[in-house]
């Protein structure tokens, strides 16, 4: 039983490079969530999707762009990197009737010099 | 508003000594739930409890126990007879059932050490 994955699991990128994390799930989960952890602001929620073709803002999502067109396929894109989004980002997935119980994966490190 | 405080930055303590995490939390919501998370130094997080706000019963898991009383907006943490594997950051997380997002906001996290 994989749960719940993350790829690349460290990056380094450029400023202004496009970046993508990958996050796929087993659960057939309906809910998933992005979040970024950083030092002073513990984790923070940067999107989240209720379902396939549903997704919605969560508390700083600039900067970054989701899309969902499978289940269990929640991609996260840095548009154009920036230095201040230098992190460690999580992905997290519940199920609809858990759907208070999120399920994180094993975070990527993301550094942008 | 911080809706999740846990005052403890960090706290070390011996092999086999208790260990009690603190966590209070603000909400207006009746109807919520309460989480802990562990994060070892390996970076994951691992979830460890959830609790409804319809629900202070108390919890034991092993050498864990959780303590929620909504008099004080409190769902504390104990370990008992800790262990140098228990050393980690611990996150307390609240999620209301209000929210169209059910976001956990959590909270700063304390860190465990514990000494051989």
């Amino acid at each position: 039983d994989a749960g719940i994955t993350q790829s690349p699991r460290y990056k380094i990128t450029e400023t202004g490079r496009q970046v993508t994390l990958m996050c796929h799930q087993t659960w057939s989960h309906s809910y998933m969530f992005w979040y970024r952890q950083d030092l002073g602001h513990g984790l923070r929620l940067i999107y989240y999707s209720a379902a396939a073709d549903i997704t919605d803002k969560g508390e700083v999502p600039d900067g970054y762009v989701v899309s969902r067109s499978k289940t269990e396929n929640f991609p996260l894109t840095l548009e154009s990197a920036t230095r201040s989004q230098t992190s460690v980002y999580f992905c997290a997935s519940s199920d609809l009737g858990l759907k208070e119980t999120q399920y994180f994966g094993p975070g990527t490190r993301l550094l942008v010099l | 508003a911080q809706k999740v405080t846990q005052a403890q930055t960090e706290i070390s303590v011996v092999e086999k000594e208790d260990v009690t995490l603190d966590c209070v939390y603000e909400t207006r919501d009746t109807t919520y739930y309460l989480f802990w998370y562990k994060q070892p130094p390996s970076g994951e997080l691992v979830f460890l409890i959830r609790r409804n706000s319809f629900d202070e019963q108390n919890e034991i898991s092993g050498r864990y126990s959780w303590n929620f009383q909504k008099s004080t907006s409190s769902f504390n943490f104990t370990i008992t007879a800790s262990q140098v594997v228990d050393s980690a950051v611990y996150f307390c997380a609240l999620s209301e059932a209000g929210s169209n997002d059910y976001k956990l906001s959590f909270g700063a996290g304390t860190t465990v050490t514990v000494r051989a």
